[in-house]
């Protein structure tokens, strides 16, 4: 079955420096969605992606975060500056249409240190 | 911000009980989710309930969405060590292009 695939597993960085999570998408898929769950914490929204463009995005994704699908296949989420409170699992989600029955599919995510 | 809440947050149970996990809003879902997550990976997809009153079923699992689109519930028959794990509910607020809310979840443990 196909599936979400996100790249790296795991992730550790100093404070300050900029960090790209990598995901490739279920390939008919045509939304985009990253979120993040800090450890003991509820799954948190963080932007959604749809044509090239950002269609919503939370309070969290601020100046720091940015989105893009480089080419055909992957979806990256980049943030510039790290800090501490970014230390999180990051899920990367996709989706095939709109219909209230078609779900969003989620990776295994990107576990995310920030020292 | 409309909000799912689940309960019970922990449940221990032993192997061959019944169980029921809820998830409730004072809002309104176009659609909701019952995904299953193992530690350190993500979310699976269950099900999906799109109709009040709709009624799923996954072998010992069944899923009902409430008549008004505002809860859901997750009953488990003679549960296993294999359902070990915690369960999140998530919710579309409307149609179109919407993230998902996504309650606290239940975690699980099935004693054998």
């Amino acid at each position: 079955e196909p599936e979400v695939t996100q790249t790296p597993s795991h992730q550790v960085t100093q404070m300050g420096q900029e960090v790209i999570l990598r995901c490739v998408p279920i390939s008919n898929h045509l939304y985009f969605y990253w979120y993040r769950q800090i450890l003991g914490q509820k799954v948190e929204f963080l932007v959604s992606f749809y044509n090239n463009e950002i269609s919503e995005k939370s309070e969290i994704f601020d100046d720091q975060f940015s989105v893009e699908r480089p080419d055909g296949s992957n979806f990256t989420l980049k943030i510039r500056s790290t800090k501490l409170e970014d230390s999180a699992m990051y899920f990367c989600a996709s989706r095939e249409g709109l219909y209230s029955n078609q779900p969003q599919h989620f990776g295994d995510g990107t576990r995310l240190s920030i020292l | 911000t409309q909000l799912l809440e689940q309960s019970p947050q922990f449940l221990s149970i032993q192997e061959g009980e019944n169980l029921t996990v809820y998830c409730n809003s004072s809002s309104v879902f176009s659609s909701l989710q019952w995904y299953r997550q193992e530690p350190g990976e993500g979310p699976v997809l269950l099900v999906t309930v799109v109709t009040g009153g709709e009624v799923k079923k996954l072998k010992r699992l069944t899923f009902q969405f409430g008549d008004a689109r505002k809860d859901s519930s997750l009953h488990i028959t003679a549960a296993q060590p294999g359902d070990t794990g915690l369960y999140l509910c998530a919710g579309y607020n409307y149609s179109g292009n919407t993230p998902l809310v996504f309650g606290k979840g239940t975690r699980l443990s099935v004693i054998a």
